[in-house]
């Protein structure tokens, strides 16, 4: 299996606090990813980074921020959550190679109270 | 982005073959076809992808057409642990390459 960790793998917070999702690899692969799953709707893509501080914006990315500051990690920041965040949070991993596979990582379930 | 379409549903019995289809009409000449199942509490898993012919590994086949339009993957004998949502996905230099996940497939199998 890929070296890929969530953590925490559950979290209940309360609304306005700030909270951050940490995804660790060790396979040293170029492209991390940040998901949120809903039901009703597949993994929606919220942040990515294509390396070292090179991060931005996918398709659901209001009202959360990302950190690349080492190849290994990619942060997830909820400024100020939200009960619309309530969502199980995937990261995902992979290299530069053209058709490479992603990883994924088991996931974070955050409830947001 | 470019658009997979697949049935909301399908249903096998263990131990028999099961082809799950996917449409992609406007697949473009460098999108690579990727598939990933979901197990029930667990993150997306890699199944198989290809470009142009068609590809086997040990857990699956891919058949892609000729003209690249759609694809079928073929899980050879079902099993129990099989049952899942079986996403297909074009892989385009879109968004980092990122997965563009749609609704998937959801597999049953029955004993």
């Amino acid at each position: 299996d890929a070296g890929i960790t969530q953590s925490p793998r559950h979290k209940v917070t309360e609304t306005g606090t700030p909270v951050t999702l940490r995804c660790h690899q060790t396979e040293n692969h170029r492209y991390m990813y940040w998901y949120r799953q809903d039901p009703g709707h597949g993994l929606r893509l919220i942040h990515y980074s294509y390396g070292v501080k090179d991060t931005d914006k996918g398709e659901v990315s209001d009202g959360y921020s990302v950190s690349r500051s080492k190849t290994e990690d990619f942060l997830l920041t909820l400024e100020s959550a939200t009960s619309s965040q309530t969502s199980v949070y995937f990261c995902a991993i992979s290299s530069d190679v053209r058709g490479a596979q992603a990883f994924f990582g088991q996931g974070t379930r955050l409830t947001v109270v | 982005d470019a658009k997979t379409t697949q049935p909301n549903s399908m249903e096998s019995n263990e131990e028999e073959p099961v082809h799950l289809p996917c449409n992609h009409s406007t697949i473009s000449g460098t999108d690579y076809i990727h598939w990933y199942r979901q197990l029930p509490s667990q993150g997306p898993e890699y199944v198989i992808h290809g470009l142009t012919s068609n590809v086997n590994n040990r857990m699956a086949s891919l058949a892609i057409a000729e003209d690249r339009k759609s694809s079928t993957l073929i899980l050879h004998r079902a099993t129990l642990r099989d049952a899942a949502v079986y996403y297909c996905i074009l892989r385009d230099e879109g968004s980092g390459y990122a997965l563009n996940f749609g609704k998937g497939t959801s597999l049953l199998v029955t004993p």
